[in-house]
């Protein structure tokens, strides 16, 4: 059965800090995914990466970075947390063929900024 | 212009109805178009690719019409265990599979 799990379910963080958004995929999928998701807005794509190190801007990347070192695993980072990045932040996976435009989800992390 | 636009509702409908959603799409380039389906605080996941023949998965029936660029999602006999939100869903190549979503439609199904 394909997994993605996310480090976190909830997570509450300071105005300011540095905050590690982690990734796991165990389909050894080339294609990893960030998202955030919010009433109104949808899903929006935050960044992406086709191979390990490589990482493409999405339509949102301000304030974000990632990191790719190992293929199953995405990192999302918020260098400096802000209140508007209070979300819930998805991560997906899809193998290297869009096969059936399926992308695997991981359960979300519901980050609050206070 | 969002480049995928769905009602997003919420559709109340009755247990055993026939309820119709509605995707329009921008980017005339769009090659693949798809249905997923995201209950309440879960993750989304796919419920069925839409071919421009149109295709059918049981109760549910998934249209394309690339010259007014709508797709659309019948669900027929429609289930209590059928709520959730439904996510259009479109991907355009040269963008590396990348997928837009909507913003979804919310179904209830109510007894």
């Amino acid at each position: 059965d394909v997994k993605v799990t996310q480090s976190s379910r909830y997570l509450v963080k300071r105005t300011g800090e540095k905050v590690f958004l982690e990734c796991v995929q165990d389909m050894d999928h080339e294609n990893m995914f960030w998202y955030r998701q919010d009433p109104g807005l949808g899903l929006r794509l935050i960044y992406f990466s086709y191979d390990v190190k490589m990482k493409e801007k999405g339509d949102i990347p301000e304030g974000y970075s990632v990191s790719r070192e190992k293929k199953e695993r995405f990192s999302l980072i918020l260098e400096s947390a802000s209140t508007n990045q209070t979300s819930m932040y998805l991560c997906a996976s899809s193998p290297s063929e869009l096969t059936g435009g399926e992308q695997y989800f991981g359960p979300g992390t519901r980050l609050t900024v206070t | 212009r969002k480049e995928v636009e769905q009602d997003p509702g919420p559709f109340n409908v009755p247990e055993g109805a026939t309820v119709a959603f509605n995707c329009t799409y921008s980017n005339s380039a769009s090659q693949s178009f798809f249905w997923y389906r995201q209950d309440c605080r879960k993750e989304p996941k796919l419920l069925m690719s839409v071919y421009s023949s149109g295709n059918e998965d049981g109760r549910f029936t998934a249209q394309l019409n690339r010259a007014s660029q709508y797709i659309s999602l019948l669900i027929r006999d429609s289930k209590l265990s059928d709520s959730a939100t439904y996510l259009c869903v479109v991907f355009v190549t040269g963008g590396g599979n990348k997928l837009t979503f909507g913003t979804g439609t919310q179904l209830k199904v109510e007894l």
